[in-house]
């Protein structure tokens, strides 16, 4: 079955910008979408279809997709955006939902 | 406002079923596709399946056939998932999440809070 790959952490100092990444075999074809979830919440979807904002969603946060390689991009980071993101891509071979195993964004 | 409300959480022992609901309101329930996510102690998500809310259609995926049954009752705007046979591994918590507008292959917008089902004999 399909396999997406994060990096277990990510670590970026306030301010700068952040990049997650989630690699999976020609991901590029796919539509990838991306989920925040802070200790203790039930996940948000924070970028649908590669890089589109759902309402209320900064615009700090955008993605790019391409190749084998999809990334969220959150610029101008916060304390707030400390949190594991986790990508998500409908695997129309195997005709099931597949989820990377998420990456913990830390705030220095 | 928009929001699913999940029952209680569960404590089942090896070998038992375990049967979590989730309340939709604020949409209209029979227009949307709704899925289950699980997510284990320090591990990333699992969905489970998914259910057409309007006709009750279901998709698991091969891990869970014969496992999980998810159905809905649009009388009073609710889904159930029933999990089998539950294993020490099964421990977790169990999401009902609404799916986009465009179906079952669109992104997960709506997430319930979660209910925890642990396993322990």
């Amino acid at each position: 079955s399909y396999v997406l790959t994060q990096p277990p952490s990510v670590s970026v100092a306030p301010g700068q910008t952040a990049r997650v990444t989630c690699g999976g075999n020609n991901i590029g074809s796919k539509s990838v979408h991306w989920y925040q979830q802070k200790p203790g919440q039930a996940p948000v979807l924070v970028l649908y279809d590669d890089s589109d904002r759902p309402s209320g969603i900064p615009e700090r946060f955008s993605g790019s997709n391409s190749g084998n390689t999809a990334t969220l991009i959150i610029i101008r980071v916060e304390a707030g955006d400390e949190a594991d993101y986790s990508c998500q891509v409908w695997d129309s071979s195997s005709h099931q939902w597949v989820f990377g195993g998420g990456t913990n964004l830390a705030v220095l | 406002q928009v929001q699913l409300v999940q029952s209680g959480a569960e404590v089942k022992k090896p070998g038992a079923s375990v049967k979590v609901s989730c309340k939709a309101s604020g949409y209209l329930f029979t227009g949307y596709y709704m899925h289950w996510v699980r997510q284990a102690p320090g591990q990333g998500l699992q969905w489970m399946g998914w259910i057409n809310a309007n006709t009750g259609v279901t998709n698991y995926p091969q891990k869970f056939q014969g496992r999980v049954t998810m159905t809905r009752d649009t009388s009073i705007n609710t889904i159930y998932m029933d999990l089998r046979r539950l294993a020490f591994d099964d421990m977790a918590i169990y999401y009902c999440v609404r799916g986009r507008h465009r179906g079952a292959t669109d992104a997960f917008d709506i997430w319930g809070q979660g209910t925890l089902v642990s396993v322990s004999s």
